[in-house]
């Protein structure tokens, strides 16, 4: 089955601690995306890559980092420095950036307490 | 930068009746604007788009307008089903390199 996962669904952290978020795909897409979702909130991106090896901040990509090593993997480090860590992570891809659509993951739920 | 906004955050309806939701978006660059449904706990996924060439695309019960001058579009759902109830995103996006700019969502509920 092609598509895109998410791992783990769920996550809890003590605040201070870094965490991870893993984001794998084999739909040979070339851009992958990062959103935050808040409760009954949209969509905010925190990181984007159009293509390996080459990532972009999004609007809110403080207390953030990301790498994109391998066209299928684009893990999200959730660091101590972001002060309100506690949301709904969303894993995105697509064959191109711009107008073509985004297949989203199934999502992680972070819980920093 | 391109703003959008959607109309209403929340809307109830009766099983079997319609649902319209609007959204407005500010650059008239835009030339991309799909409508993602999100159930609970959940990804997005995308459920029709439609590009600025066209005004209008029908799916089955699923339709999405689009008026490039009052630079607005909307969903539309006819015969309304319980597995209709979710939250509904619409986005707008430019040309390659620019990214979806989503609006804050509608919560749909479709009473029994």
């Amino acid at each position: 089955d092609g598509g895109i996962t998410q791992s783990p669904k769920y996550l809890f952290r003590k605040e201070g601690q870094n965490v991870t978020l893993s984001c794998e795909q084999n739909l040979n897409h070339d851009a992958m995306y990062w959103y935050r979702q808040d409760p009954g909130q949209g969509l905010r991106l925190i990181y984007y890559s159009q293509i390996v090896n080459d990532f972009q901040k999004g609007d809110i990509a403080e207390g953030y980092s990301v790498s994109r090593e391998k066209k299928e993997s684009f893990p999200l480090t959730v660091t101590s420095a972001q002060k309100n860590p506690t949301a709904f992570y969303l894993c995105a891809s697509s064959i191109s950036s711009g107008n073509y659509e985004q297949y989203f993951g199934p999502g992680t739920r972070l819980t920093v307490t | 930068g391109e703003n959008v906004e959607q109309h209403p955050s929340t809307l109830s309806v009766q099983e079997g009746d319609s649902a319209v939701i609007k959204c407005t978006y500010s650059d008239s660059a835009s030339n991309y604007f799909p409508w993602y449904k999100q159930e609970l706990g959940k990804g997005p996924q995308l459920i029709i788009d439609i590009r600025s060439n066209v005004g209008e695309k029908k799916d089955q019960r699923i339709a999405v307008t689009l008026n490039k001058t009052a630079k607005h579009f909307s969903l539309h759902i006819t015969e309304t089903q319980p597995e209709d109830s979710a939250v509904y995103f619409c986005a707008a996006s430019m040309y390659y390199g620019q990214n979806f700019v989503f609006g804050p969502g509608t919560r749909l509920s479709v009473l029994p």
